[in-house]
């Protein structure tokens, strides 16, 4: 079975640090596209990283650039997400996603179940 | 803008046909996809390149898109079809999802 997991969430005060972790299972990764997205409390989803399928480029989402560092260890089958400067306003469910090819277009095939981030003083 | 907008809510009764809208400047010339999230639980891909199903996704799901606006359209909408559904593009390389249509079946 196809599956991802995350692992690292909690309750972090204002201006901390986390890092998240999601581990791969079920499929290649290795050479996937893969990309975080958050949902904060009652909200829409919000695509905030994406790393490409060998590691050598990153986007980011306006609102995490600069204090959020996304990354992969294809030897462990992990993707990991490294964040930094932390504000209340991250508070959200991490969602951790493999970008599916599915040739003209990608796709977000599979998601992992998410990990809760509390950012309060 | 590559701002994607949707209504909030979308009420339709069991067995009859559940539309909803995702607009935006960007749409008409970019592929959409569609996510399902039930109520606790993570998003689920239901329509990608505007009208394609993947395996396991019943054909009362379909898509399309044209103009400004993508469309994501539920047959026979069942009970087990309430849920929040996300339309998304991806712009500049930038992954975009609109805000969220939540359907009710009542």
């Amino acid at each position: 079975e196809e599956q991802l997991v995350e692992s690292g969430g909690g309750l972090v005060q204002p201006g901390g640090s986390l890092r998240l972790a999601c581990a791969a299972s079920g499929f290649s990764f290795s050479g996937d596209e893969m990309n975080w997205v958050r949902q904060a409390p009652g909200k829409g989803l919000e695509w905030i990283a994406y790393i490409s399928g060998d590691g050598s480029t990153r986007d980011y989402g306006d609102s995490v650039k600069g204090r959020f560092s996304i990354s992969r260890d294809d030897a462990k089958n992990s993707l990991s997400l490294e964040m930094n400067s932390l504000r209340v306003e991250d508070t959200a469910v991490y969602y951790c996603v493999r970008e599916g090819d599915f040739g003209d277009h990608d796709a977000f095939d599979i998601w992992g179940q998410g990990t809760k981030v509390t950012v309060s003083s | 803008s590559n701002e994607l907008t949707q209504p909030p809510s979308v009420s339709v009764s069991p067995g009859q046909t559940a539309t909803v809208a995702c607009s935006g400047e960007k749409v008409g010339s970019k592929y959409v996809c569609w996510y399902q999230q039930k109520a606790g639980q993570s998003p689920t891909l239901v329509i990608y390149q505007d009208f394609k199903r993947p395996s396991g996704i019943p054909e009362r799901f379909s898509g399309s898109n044209s103009g400004s606006s993508a469309t994501l359209t539920i047959r026979e909408t069942h009970i087990m079809d309430e849920a929040d559904y996300y339309c998304q593009i991806y712009d500049s390389g930038k992954w975009v999802f609109g805000g969220g249509t939540k359907l009710t079946v009542l």
